[in-house]
């Protein structure tokens, strides 16, 4: 089955305590992407991956990082998190030339205190 | 800059009643926009996509670059249709998207 997986679903931490949040989907595509979701903002685009090893920012990268080493993996990095991160995050990924089919996983709630 | 804008966070119609969601972008380029829904904060899905002009689940978008507008309409809504509609707009070769602030649709029986 076709699938984009986050993990975890749910996290709660506190200031300051290095965190990841892992992606993976299984459909080869080129493109992946994350972005935070937060009430009366809609969903807002941290970083996005062209391909293995390309990167780029989204409109709020600021305190995020992410890498791509592999083409089904995108982790998205917070080296020391803030009450401000506290979100609802989602990663999608679609073939690089298809707009249309951009896949978005369940997503994580993250909490931080 | 570029920009995606839903006037409305709230739009509560009554079954059977006919539903307009409106979304207004700023971009200089040739914009490619689309329609996402979400249910009960599921995972978002495609609904639209402004080259395809198909309708889905009989909601349907024209784009007016005139009015730089992406508006989504359907002319019965049902209950089933009680989501949050988000409009976006990819740009910077289809890498950047950027969403509007979401629009809850709330059909009553």
């Amino acid at each position: 089955e076709a699938q984009v997986t986050q993990n975890p679903r749910y996290l709660i931490t506190v200031t300051g305590k290095k965190l990841t949040v892992t992606c993976s989907q299984n459909m080869n595509h080129e493109y992946m992407s994350w972005y935070r979701q937060d009430p009366g903002l809609g969903l807002r685009q941290i970083y996005y991956s062209m391909n293995v090893e390309v990167t780029d920012k989204g409109d709020v990268p600021e305190g995020y990082k992410v890498s791509r080493k592999e083409k089904r993996n995108f982790p998205l990095i917070l080296e020391s998190p803030s009450p401000n991160q506290t979100s609802l995050y989602f990663c999608a990924s679609r073939p690089r030339r298809d707009r249309e089919k951009l896949f978005f996983g369940s997503g994580t709630q993250l909490s931080v205190l | 800059a570029q920009r995606v804008t839903q006037p409305e966070k709230l739009l509560s119609v009554f079954k059977g009643a006919p539903v307009e969601l409106k979304c207004n972008y700023s971009y200089s380029g040739s914009p490619e926009l689309f329609w996402y829904v979400q249910y009960s904060r599921q995972r978002l899905q495609l609904l639209l996509r402004h080259i395809s002009r198909e309708s889905i689940k009989g909601f349907t978008a024209d784009l007016n670059k005139g009015e730089t507008s992406f508006h989504l309409k359907k002319p019965f809504a049902q209950e089933e249709d009680s989501a949050m509609y988000y409009c976006a707009l990819f740009y910077n070769q289809g890498g950047k998207l950027i969403f509007g602030q979401g629009t809850e649709l709330s059909v009553k029986p």
